[in-house]
């Protein structure tokens, strides 16, 4: 069965660090790939995905990730933390019995240290 | 700006009774989701909708039903609201091709008292 898996239900940085959040995935066929952020209160955005073509992909806010096939990974990562990456982030990939439709991995809480 | 909206944020309501929740979308969009969040278990489908009046079980749709009559609107009922179904519920939208992001109501936290 499709799975994704987020390593750390909670990760916390200083400002100005590295952000780095883990995301495996299990899928017999070539997937398709999302990270999604929450902000407090509010519902799901979207940060970036990947469908085909290069590996590494650029979303909002500075933030990125790579595809890695053999080792099926999608970590997001982005330089430099600022106060306002605090937030919910998902990991998805789409479902192979229906392309509309995504898994959601567990998330990963960010928190920033001033 | 696309929006979806949601018809409460907070909700409270008590054993036994019938629930709806409400979601609209202005962008035209085929796909409509409800999703249910839960700490540590990340947001499960209850049900799926890829047109008017069809819809689809998602992963947990023991104990809801769903409605859509208009394309914009899809309703999440629970006939008799039960403790276990406390839970922050989210819509989403999305176009019907393939690998489409979906856009999310900022939610309706239930609280089943």
């Amino acid at each position: 069965a499709q799975s994704v898996t987020q390593l750390g239900s909670h990760v916390s940085v200083s400002e100005g660090a590295l952000v780095l959040l883990r995301c495996n995935y299990s899928s017999s066929v070539p997937p398709y790939l999302f990270w999604y952020v929450q902000y407090p209160n509010q519902g799901l955005q979207l940060l970036l995905k990947y469908t085909t073509g290069a590996t590494l992909v650029k979303g909002i806010n500075g933030f990125e990730a790579e595809f890695k096939k053999s080792e099926t990974s999608f970590h997001l990562t982005k330089p430099s933390a600022h106060m306002s990456d605090a937030a919910e982030y998902f990991c998805a990939v789409t479902r192979y019995s229906s392309a509309s439709k995504i898994i959601f991995g567990s998330g990963t809480r960010l928190s920033i240290r001033p | 700006d696309v929006k979806v909206t949601q018809s409460s944020r907070y909700l409270v309501k008590r054993t036994g009774e019938k629930v709806f929740l409400e979601c609209v979308q202005d962008m035209d969009h085929e796909n409509m989701f409800w999703y249910r969040q839960d700490p540590g278990l990340g947001l499960r489908l209850i049900y799926f909708s890829y047109d008017v009046k069809m819809k689809e079980k998602g992963d947990i749709p023991e104990g809801y039903s769903v409605s859509r009559e208009k394309k914009e609107r899809f309703s999440l009922i629970l006939e008799s609201a039960s403790t276990n179904q406390t839970s922050m519920y989210l819509c989403a939208s999305s176009l019907m091709t393939s690998y489409n992001e979906q856009f999310f109501g900022p939610g309706t936290r239930l609280t089943v008292l």
